[in-house]
């Protein structure tokens, strides 16, 4: 299975400050067509988790742009380039270039 | 607008089968979409369990496998889940969801629902 490492584990931002997580795979995650079968989630407190970026870099429909993605090979960077205090939750990464589908364990994200 | 909404037993007794099931509205059932699981202990990360076509084709997580069964009923517009042998480990909240293979990636998740292995 693919391992999936998430840091840090703890992430507490003041508003209107950037901030990053990383997420490093155990092995390559680029499909047949090239692109990196990465995807970001974050799952708000006491809801279902919902996609934010997928391919490693593309936006999901209604995501604010202050949320990016980048990476390749086996490394991937979630960034916000603000963070407000909506975006409190967990954030996981998860890979889909094959089975099984693996997340990380998760990156929780707190208003200093 | 796709809603799953999981709907089951809360409770199930150790060595039982716990079974699942996921009303799907707002969305054709019957597209070239994958439909499946994925659940979350208390307090823990998210674990995929697995997907199914309505053509028939599943994929399982191995660390399940021999115990979990995905189905998908285009009559009905319901997706299964049935776990045999439910331990204390498989004591969870689990999502239903809609995967789009192409894009590799869980558009859309149920609410979920806490499912208990005790006796």
């Amino acid at each position: 299975d693919i391992v999936l490492t998430q840091s840090p584990l703890s992430l507490p931002v003041t508003p209107g400050a950037p901030a990053s997580i990383s997420c490093k795979s155990s092995q390559g995650l680029q499909n047949s067509n090239g692109k990196h079968c990465l995807d970001w989630y974050l799952q708000k407190p006491g809801q279902s988790p919902q996609l934010l970026i997928y391919f490693a870099s593309y936006r999901a429909s209604g995501v604010p742009d202050r949320f990016s993605g980048s990476g390749s090979g086996t490394d991937f960077t979630l960034r916000i380039s603000r963070v407000e205090a909506e975006d409190v939750g967990v954030y996981y990464c998860m890979q889909a270039v094959e089975n099984p589908i693996t997340f990380g364990q998760g990156t929780r994200l707190e208003i200093k | 607008q796709v809603k799953l909404q999981e709907s089951g037993p809360g409770l199930v007794q150790p060595s039982d089968t716990l079974s699942l099931s996921c009303d799907v509205s707002g969305y054709s059932i019957a597209d070239d979409i994958w439909w499946g699981w994925v659940r979350q202990p208390p307090g823990k990360g998210l674990e995929w369990i697995g997907y199914s076509h309505h053509a028939g084709a599943t994929h399982y997580n191995p660390s399940l496998w021999g115990r979990v069964a995905v189905s998908v009923d285009t009559i009905t517009r319901q997706v299964s889940l049935s776990l045999d042998s439910a331990t204390g480990a498989d004591t969870a909240v689990y999502y239903c969801v809609r995967y789009t293979v192409t894009l590799r990636h869980f558009d859309d998740w149920g609410r979920g629902t806490l499912v208990t292995v005790s006796s």
